[in-house]
């Protein structure tokens, strides 16, 4: 069974950090490109980060760009974000979610979610 | 790129027929995906690549278009289709969503 199991959210003031993880199981992780979406309370979907299968490639948001960092460690099947110089709008349910880059599909199972809560 | 579909909300009864339409600010082949989201579940992925439909999903769901127009049309509505739609690009150095388009009850 595909399962990816996001976690490290929680409150943190503005300007503080926070490492999100997400730990994939049931699938070849190191063929998959990984990739951060989040989503404010009662907003849309926003792209925040992506990272190729063999960290070739790695993209941002412009609005996360400069503070947040993706990396990947393959031989443990996990995905990380560290996020640092947190904002109030960085206040959001943060998905991971996976995509197999081969046959170009979109992003095809996600984890439910972990809360990131930015405030004083 | 930026993503901008339309309409924001649109108000249906089931057996209707609905299009939603997405356009990209510059062209994006067909490197295309839409998501259906329900309250408080996680996205589920209905089409890639424009018009490729995922395995599972209804065949009253299709996607076409291509460069910087898209439309996700539902055939016949049914009440399980009630649910924010989202469109997403992945042709560049982004993954950009359009804003979503909430397919209400009439």
């Amino acid at each position: 069974e595909v399962q990816l199991v996001e976690s490290g959210g929680g409150l943190v003031k503005p300007g503080g950090s926070l490492r999100l993880s997400c730990a994939a199981s049931g699938f070849t992780f190191s063929s998959y490109s990984m990739n951060w979406v989040r989503q404010a309370p009662g907003k849309g979907l926003e792209w925040v980060s992506s990272i190729s299968s063999t960290n070739e490639y790695i993209y941002y948001a412009d609005s996360v760009k400069g503070r947040f960092t993706i990396s990947r460690d393959n031989a443990k099947n996990l995905l990380f974000l560290q996020m640092n110089s947190l904002r109030a709008d960085d206040t959001a349910l943060y998905y991971c979610a996976r995509r197999f880059v081969v046959q170009g599909r979109g992003f095809d199972f996600w984890g439910r979610g972990t809360l990131v809560t930015v405030s004083s | 790129i930026q993503m901008t579909q339309s309409p924001s909300t649109l108000s249906a009864s089931v057996g209707d027929r609905v299009t939603i339409t997405c356009r990209a600010s510059q062209s994006i082949s067909g490197w295309l995906a839409w998501y259906q989201q329900k309250p408080g579940k996680v996205p589920k992925l209905l089409i890639s690549k424009a018009s490729t439909l995922e395995s599972g999903v209804p065949s009253r769901f299709s996607g076409s278009g291509s460069g910087t127009e898209f439309t996700l049309t539902i055939s016949s509505l049914q009440p399980d289709d009630f649910a924010t739609y989202y469109c997403q690009q992945y042709n560049s150095n982004s993954r950009t969503f359009g804003q979503g388009t909430k397919v209400e009850i009439k």
